[in-house]
């Protein structure tokens, strides 16, 4: 059961350059989120996708963008790279955003340098 | 700014002591869930509380919650070397429900 699969793992990028971090949940989870961790902090919430065909803002979206591309694939898109977004970015995904349902699984991370 | 707030940052103990973690945070809440996350993993929930429950077991995991002081603790008995991570409570917030607030987090050392 692999769960909440991101890929790359790792990946280097010059400034100004762009990406696309992809991620796939094979528990048939209404809802997707992506966040980023910053050394020694908790995790802020870039976008989420409460359901299929839906996106909305979390805390910190500036500067990506995301795609749910369908109800397995949740993708976040760095248009124009900073060295600002070098982070750890996690993508996880819950049966329902609110409530009781919204236990968050979360994939193994990418971990993003931007030079 | 962040939701919730964990305290203390670091915790250091000795193999058998109990654990204890607090998370407060600003508005009000539907829930609040607790977060391991290994050095250099994804985290790994650990225990939901609802916003009208006080109290809540999950074998060495012990969760209260009190909605008027806007605060919860984490008591983790006789920890064992394996329960070395961070820590982080989650909550949703008033105004939006559907957002969810991850903490700073607590790293817990348990010394063998």
């Amino acid at each position: 059961n692999a769960g909440v699969t991101q890929t790359p793992k790792f990946q280097v990028l010059k400034t100004g350059q762009s990406m696309t971090l992809q991620c796939a949940q094979d528990m048939n989870h209404n809802s997707m989120y992506w966040y980023r961790q910053d050394p020694g902090m908790g995790l802020r919430l870039i976008y989420y996708s409460a359901s299929e065909g839906t996106t909305d803002k979390g805390e910190v979206p500036n500067g990506y963008n995301v795609s749910r591309l369908n109800k397995r694939e949740f993708s976040l898109r760095l248009e124009s790279a900073a060295p600002s977004q070098t982070s750890v970015y996690f993508c996880a995904s819950s049966e329902e955003t609110g409530g009781a349902k919204n236990i968050q699984y979360f994939g193994a991370g990418t971990r993003l340098s931007v030079l | 700014s962040q939701q919730g707030e964990e305290d203390p940052q670091a915790l250091s103990i000795q193999e058998g002591e109990n654990a204890t973690m607090n998370c407060s945070y600003k508005t009000s809440i539907n829930n609040l869930q607790w977060y391991r996350q290994n050095s250099g993993r994804g985290l790994v929930h650990l225990i939901l509380i609802r916003s009208n429950e006080r109290e809540k077991h999950s074998g060495r995991l012990r969760v209260t919650l009190d909605t008027s002081k806007k605060s919860s603790s984490l008591l983790i008995t006789a920890s064992r070397a394996a329960d070395t991570a961070s820590y982080f409570c989650a909550t949703d917030a008033e105004g939006n429900f559907n957002k969810f607030y991850f903490g700073s987090g607590t790293k817990l050392n348990v010394k063998p």
